[in-house]
């Protein structure tokens, strides 16, 4: 099946940039997201690009898409201790299979 | 909308008890999911309906689970018998569509299981 990668840690210091990146291998993906998972909380979506795009900014919030090589990254600007949590890269085709998520990446930023 | 909402939110069992997760959908979505998250796994999928109707079970781990969807507003998840192994969180998410669209997926709290 469609696979999505990521690694599994990253620590920043408080007002640096964070940069967290995915692959994934689904050549046929329509949207790919990311999604926050505070502590002890469920997913909430944080942002999504669609495929035919190659960047989206979000305020702080920048998804780099780069289709070729099916790497997807989310960049936070200034990152604050509020941003500490886990984020999960997904990706769904135009097929009829739900979202496919990766095993998510914790950000621990410190001050 | 009060969201996804799962119960219990912290469970606490004994090897071989019988598990039963809830899940209330959004009023409204079609789809239905049941994740698992381990720190060693990650998130996993192990099921998913649409209209009321299990779509995919192949992430069911083994026949020790079983999920159903009675109904569009309510659906559990049943462990029997609950093995130390089945500890893990899991979540519940329902979305409008489930399959190659632009549509989020809108996950509960969480079941925080632990099977001693």
């Amino acid at each position: 099946g469609e696979d999505v990668e990521q690694s599994l840690f990253l620590s920043v210091r408080e007002g640096d940039s964070s940069v967290i990146n995915c692959t994934y291998t689904d050549s046929s993906s329509t949207y790919l997201y990311w999604y926050k998972q505070e502590p002890g909380a469920g997913l909430q979506l944080l942002t999504y690009i669609f495929s035919n795009m190659d960047m989206k900014q979000d305020q702080r919030l920048t998804v780099l898409l780069n289709k070729k090589d099916k790497h997807l990254s989310l960049r936070i600007a200034d990152t604050q201790t509020g941003d500490s949590a886990i984020y999960f890269c997904a990706e769904v085709n135009s097929g009829n299979t739900p979202l496919v998520f990766g095993k998510g990446t914790r950000l621990s930023v410190i001050a | 909308d009060a969201g996804v909402i799962q119960s219990p939110r912290h469970e606490v069992t004994e090897m071989g008890q019988e598990v039963t997760l809830r899940c209330k959908p959004i009023s409204g979505h079609d789809y239905l999911f049941w994740y698992r998250q381990t720190m060693m796994r990650g998130l996993e999928l192990l099921i998913y309906f649409n209209n009321n109707v299990p779509i995919d079970d192949s992430g069911m781990p083994e026949d020790r689970f079983s999920a159903k969807m009675p109904n569009a507003s309510f659906s559990t998840l049943k462990i029997q018998p609950s093995e130390p192994r089945d500890s893990a969180v899991y979540f519940c998410a329902s979305s409008l569509a489930g399959t190659g669209a632009k549509e989020t997926q809108y996950f509960g709290p969480g079941t925080r299981l632990l099977v001693l």
